[in-house]
């Protein structure tokens, strides 16, 4: 597609129950990101990957979160039992090959709301 | 460890007037910098990056950023501010040097840019 697709774009789920957030990359980039943007701060990692290589997973905040991207292309992030601090706008990214220079195109983002 | 200070939460400007966001960084190796506008409903975009070659930067929509190594500094500015540069802005660290942390974004908490008419 022409740009970083993201879906559902807005979510409500009752807490306790598990969510799977998508982002579609650009087609052709390596490497691929998950943001998390908690109301009135800036985004915060999570995780990347390149290829279908997770590379980076420092950022998830406890077990309850994981992400996969098992062909290189689409990821999805699940959150498991949701609590309703996990609330926040879900960001994904990606750029071209893996130089530092890179710049990383942002999809819309999914609003996730745990109630 | 690398961090990322924007020193003021909103910003009020006249239309027509400069506008100056503040943004100091800190870094355990050679950085990368970058700013992003994220406007109402839309994803993030980038305005312009720094990556080791000229330290005055030039961007979209007029912006321009100047890295000053001795100051920890990646200040914004734009001569002229229009209506429709009311967004919010981040400024935005990478670590260039440490090959695994590069995917790393750390931003900063975002300024709130208002242009008045």
């Amino acid at each position: 597609g022409a740009g970083v697709s993201q879906s559902p774009r807005y979510k409500v789920t009752k807490r306790g129950q598990d969510v799977a957030l998508r982002c579609d990359p650009i087609s052709g980039h390596v490497s691929l990101y998950w943001y998390r943007q908690a109301l009135g701060q800036g985004p915060e990692f999570l995780t990347y990957f390149n290829y279908e290589a997770q590379q980076d997973k420092s950022g998830l905040p406890n077990d309850r979160f994981s992400a996969e991207r098992p062909e290189g292309s689409i990821s999805t992030l699940t959150i498991q039992r949701t609590e309703q601090r996990d609330s926040a706008m879900y960001r994904c990214a990606s750029s071209l090959a893996g130089g530092r220079d890179t710049e990383a195109f942002f999809g819309q983002g999914t609003r996730l709301t745990v109630v | 460890a690398q961090s990322v200070t924007q020193l003021d939460s909103h910003v009020s400007v006249s239309e027509g007037t400069p506008v100056l966001l503040r943004c100091n960084y800190s870094s355990s190796y050679s950085p990368s910098l970058f700013w992003y506008v994220q406007h109402p409903n839309k994803g993030l975009q980038l305005l312009l990056k720094y990556t080791s070659a000229a330290t005055l930067v030039k961007g979209i929509n007029g912006f321009e950023a100047e890295f000053k190594k001795s100051e920890t500094s990646f200040h914004l500015t734009k001569p002229s501010a229009h209506m429709s540069d009311a967004a919010e802005y981040f400024c935005v660290v990478s670590d260039r040097g440490h090959t695994d942390s590069w995917g790393k974004l750390q931003f900063g908490a975002g300024t709130q840019v208002v242009v008045t008419p």
